[in-house]
């Protein structure tokens, strides 16, 4: 059964600096994977979609990238801002049908 | 763009009670998604619609039944309410299977005392 985590839970730096999420899964055999934003009293916004045939994707300041032999994709926020400060949570796709597979997510924090 | 909303943002329920939770979007998408976030878990699916009148069980559909009579609308039922279903609950939507990206409402923080 395909199992996701991201470590840490919380994650707190100083605005301006360059930071990297994790996201690992247990069962290489994966469809895509995308990166998510949640907001506070919003709903989750996706950010970064990688199909499992790429090996990283970028928009503006983020890039992710993607190793399925090691069951790892990371994503990577360079010169943090205060306005990047929420939770960002991580889904595995598997097949191509409709299911997820979340994290729990890593709630930034990016102090000014 | 894209736009889910759901009835409430905030609901205090007693232990019991019968809850509805209404998801409404704009974009004439096939399928809707309930699921369920608690802290450390991340988000579980409770049931989803690939169209009106048909739905799916998610992972964890005990206790709750979902209802779909029109394309826009998606409600979730909790039938009697219990305190162990006090959570956020996050509404989705999904243009067809071959895509990939779903869109979320604002979510439903739902406590149940």
């Amino acid at each position: 059964k395909q199992e996701v985590t991201q470590i840490p839970a919380a994650l707190s730096v100083p605005e301006g600096e360059n930071l990297v999420l994790n996201c690992s899964f247990t069962d290489s055999a994966i469809y895509n994977l995308q990166w998510f934003r949640q907001d506070p009293g919003k709903g989750l916004t996706s950010l970064l979609l990688i199909q499992s045939s790429q090996r990283e994707q970028t928009s503006g300041r983020l890039n992710a990238s993607l190793d399925k032999s090691s069951g790892r994709s990371t994503l990577y926020i360079a010169a943090s801002q205060p306005g990047d400060s929420a939770t960002y949570l991580c889904a595995v796709k598997t097949d191509s049908n409709y299911q997820l597979i979340w994290g729990a997510g890593t709630k930034l924090i990016i102090k000014p | 763009d894209v736009k889910v909303t759901q009835s409430s943002r905030y609901l205090v329920k007693r232990t019991g009670e019968k809850v509805f939770l209404e998801c409404v979007q704009d974009m004439d998408h096939e399928n809707m998604f309930w699921y369920r976030q608690d802290p450390g878990l991340g988000l579980r699916l409770i049931y989803f619609s690939y169209d009106v009148k048909m739905k799916e069980k998610g992972d964890i559909p005990e206790g709750y039944s979902v209802s779909r009579e029109k394309k826009e609308r998606f409600s979730l039922i909790l039938e009697s309410a219990s305190t162990n279903q006090t959570s956020m609950y996050l509404c989705a939507t999904l243009t067809g299977i071959s895509t990939d990206t779903q869109y979320f409402g604002p979510g439903t923080r739902l406590t149940v005392l």
